[in-house]
């Protein structure tokens, strides 16, 4: 069925280091992918996105690695910083759909 | 650009008790989403609406739950009567288009039912 999920529900790292979310999705049929960050107290916000298509796209200090074989997706970012600090969230939407499909997230600490 | 507002950002109600939420979507956004997260869980699709249209509502839990979107502009998500399962998290989404791209969250109504 439908569902997305994560592999750890909490990540700590230290200031400066790098930091990887992992997520692993069922639904096959899934050809969009979405990062999102939840800051305490507000929404989900869009942070980077990839298709089907790809395996690797890049953004400012995160780079979303797509593995289909497996279905994983990794978030991952770059010298971490205390504003990074929030619940990160995968999504996936199946191709032509409208529904986007939440994982229960991550929680991310980061130590100064 | 405005982003999606919510309202109200908390509501305490008791058990029995009926509350409405409110979203505004970003202005010209036909697609308006409503999602649930529940006690730290992950955020649970409740329906979607073109314009004024439900597109889909599988999500919706039960007919305690009704949303509606008259003319396509704001939304409105009623609970009525509220039980204690139904705290959570009521989250509002807006996209310009459906199939494609990220959707603009708001910040969430948190609704404590005792």
């Amino acid at each position: 069925g439908e569902s997305v999920g994560l592999h750890l529900p909490t990540l700590s790292v230290q200031e400066g280091d790098n930091s990887i979310i992992n997520c692993a999705y069922s639904n096959s049929a899934s050809d969009y992918f979405i990062w999102y960050k939840q800051e305490s107290g507000k929404g989900p916000q869009f942070i980077i996105d990839i298709r089907s298509n790809m395996d690797k796209r890049q953004g400012q200090r995160v780079t979303v690695l797509l593995n289909k074989t497996v279905k994983h997706l990794s978030l991952q970012i770059a010298a971490t910083q205390p504003g990074d600090s929030a619940v990160y969230f995968c999504a996936e939407k199946e191709g032509g759909g409208f529904k986007t499909i939440f994982g229960a997230g991550t929680r991310l600490f980061v130590k100064a | 650009e405005a982003g999606v507002t919510q309202f109200p950002s908390h509501s305490v109600i008791e058990k029995g008790q009926t509350v409405t939420l409110r979203c505004d979507p970003i202005s010209g956004h036909d697609n308006l989403y409503w999602y649930r997260r529940v006690m730290g869980k992950e955020i649970k699709f409740l329906l979607h609406f073109v314009k004024e249209s439900k597109q889909d509502e599988s999500g919706m839990p039960n007919n305690r739950f009704l949303a509606e979107r008259t003319g396509g502009t704001y939304s409105t998500l009623k609970v009525q009567p509220a039980e204690l399962e139904d705290s959570g998290v009521y989250f509002c989404a807006s996209s310009q288009f459906g199939n494609v791209g990220a959707l603009h969250f708001g910040n969430g109504t948190r609704l404590t039912v005792t």
